[in-house]
């Protein structure tokens, strides 16, 4: 059965550093997200993808985030200068068609900002 | 503006006794409607979805879920409930642009035997 792949599993980084967190989407599923869970708390949406470009993004996602899919297989969300606010799990999700499928989510990366 | 409530943040059952996990929406057009698992340390896993149709649908590991639309919920159930049952439940409610899903806060099942 196809799945969502996420890499890494665990990331730990220092305060200021950048980090890019990267998700194989499903071969034919044409929108890509990303979520956000700190410890303890819902699954915040940060960011959809469709056709190269952002099509909605949370405030949650300001300038320090970006994403994309540089070589039409991985889909990458960078955050340029983490805090430790930034410190989540990290989903990404991908979608073949909207309205009528269902979003299938990666395995997570656990970020850790120290 | 969109949103999802579950009312319910931790709910303890016995094995074998059944479930409701609430879920209300907030949504101007047609709600298309989802439940996920998430054990400990994972991804989440789909339960089941409404689109249209059949107001009562059936997911994996026996659950269920009825739509009412005159009372914005979208409840889950499960007659009987196993150990394994035990996680983290959420309900989201999906635009038909696929652009946006909004995640309810979660509710906590604990299973005792």
């Amino acid at each position: 059965e196809p799945e969502v792949t996420q890499t890494p599993s665990h990331q730990v980084t220092q305060m200021g550093q950048e980090v890019i967190l990267r998700c194989v989407p499903i071969s034919n599923h044409l929108y890509f997200y990303w979520y956000r869970q700190i410890l303890g708390q819902k699954v915040e949406f940060l960011v959809s993808f469709y056709n190269n470009e952002i099509s909605e993004k949370s405030e949650i996602f300001d300038d320090q985030f970006s994403v994309e899919r540089p070589d039409g297989s991985n889909f990458t969300l960078k955050i340029r200068s983490t805090k430790l606010e930034d410190s989540a799990m990290y989903f990404c999700a991908t979608l073949r068609q909207p309205p009528l499928n269902e979003q299938f989510f990666g395995p997570g990366t656990r970020l850790t900002v120290l | 503006a969109q949103s999802v409530t579950q009312p319910d943040i931790h709910i303890t059952v016995s094995e074998g006794a059944s479930l409701e996990l609430r879920c209300n929406y907030s949504y101007g057009a047609t709600p298309y409607l989802f439940w996920y698992v998430q054990s400990p340390g994972q991804g989440l896993q789909l339960l089941l979805k409404y689109f249209s149709g059949d107001t009562l649908v059936q997911g994996i590991k026996g659950f269920e879920a009825e739509f009412k639309r005159s009372q914005s919920s979208f409840n889950l159930r499960k007659p009987s409930v196993h150990w394994s049952d035990a996680a983290e439940y959420f309900c989201a409610v999906g635009t038909p642009t696929g652009n946006q899903f909004y995640f309810g806060t979660g509710t906590s099942l604990t299973v005792i035997p």
